[in-house]
């Protein structure tokens, strides 16, 4: 079983368009994120969410619409998309110990 | 603020060869300090932790020691092999209590390439 789980993988779209991407985690964790990694492989928080409320938004852009309609899931929404968004999207749980990564998300925006 | 700072990579060593990937943080308070390994096409997975000063994490044959008079957390491997190349990120994360909710802030990554 997948303990951290998401869809689609690979997601490539034109400008202007809007998109979602799901994640799932089957561990019973109370807290989710969203991370951004670049072309440089640099990895930065984007949200965070602890039982369904947001906790952490770290300035990013409106377009982006996290949503959680229950614990055990996060979902993503970016509207209005543009050549900056392509990256990779990680999807991430935690409890009390380690983070949970998912696999990933390469968004490529033409 | 929190940081990670990471030796510049990529790194490109023979297999074998010992490894050392640098790490050196700033942090409020005192931070657990973990490595991450995403190997191609794949998430991140956690690789070993330390959780205070002194602590040793271990694991698949890497090592990395928590040293707070250096504020640093190097990973280290006495020879690696082909199947080590990954991307490592050096990450700390605050203690459970205030607003952190578990964040974690990650160095920028260190490219390994190893080289039958």
């Amino acid at each position: 079983d997948t303990a951290v789980s998401q869809t689609p993988k690979y997601l490539v779209t034109q400008m202007g368009n809007d998109k979602s991407i799901k994640c799932e985690q089957n561990l019973g964790h109370d807290t989710m994120y969203w991370y951004k990694q670049d072309s440089k492989k640099f990895l930065k928080i984007m949200f965070s969410y602890n039982n369904k409320e947001l906790i952490i938004n770290e300035t990013v852009p409106n377009r982006f619409s996290p949503k959680s309609p229950d614990k055990a899931h996060l979902n993503l929404h970016i509207n209005s998309l543009e050549l900056g968004d392509s990256a990779v999207y990680f999807c991430a749980s935690t409890g009390w110990g380690e983070q949970f990564f998912g696999p990933g998300t390469r968004l490529t925006v033409l | 603020g929190n940081s990670v700072t990471q030796m510049e990579g990529p790194v490109t060593l023979s297999e074998e060869a010992f490894l050392t990937i640098n790490c050196t943080y700033t942090a409020t308070g005192y931070p657990s300090l973990f490595w991450y390994v995403q190997y191609p096409g794949e998430g991140l997975q956690l690789l070993l932790k330390a959780t205070k000063a002194d602590d040793k994490g271990s694991n698949k044959g890497f090592e990395a020691t928590y040293r707070k008079e250096t504020t640093s957390f190097h990973l280290e491997k006495g020879s690696v092999q082909v199947s080590d190349s990954a991307v490592y990120f050096c990450a700390l994360r605050l203690s459970a209590g205030g607003t952190s909710y578990g964040k974690l802030t990650f160095g920028q990554g260190t490219i390994l390439t190893v080289h039958p």
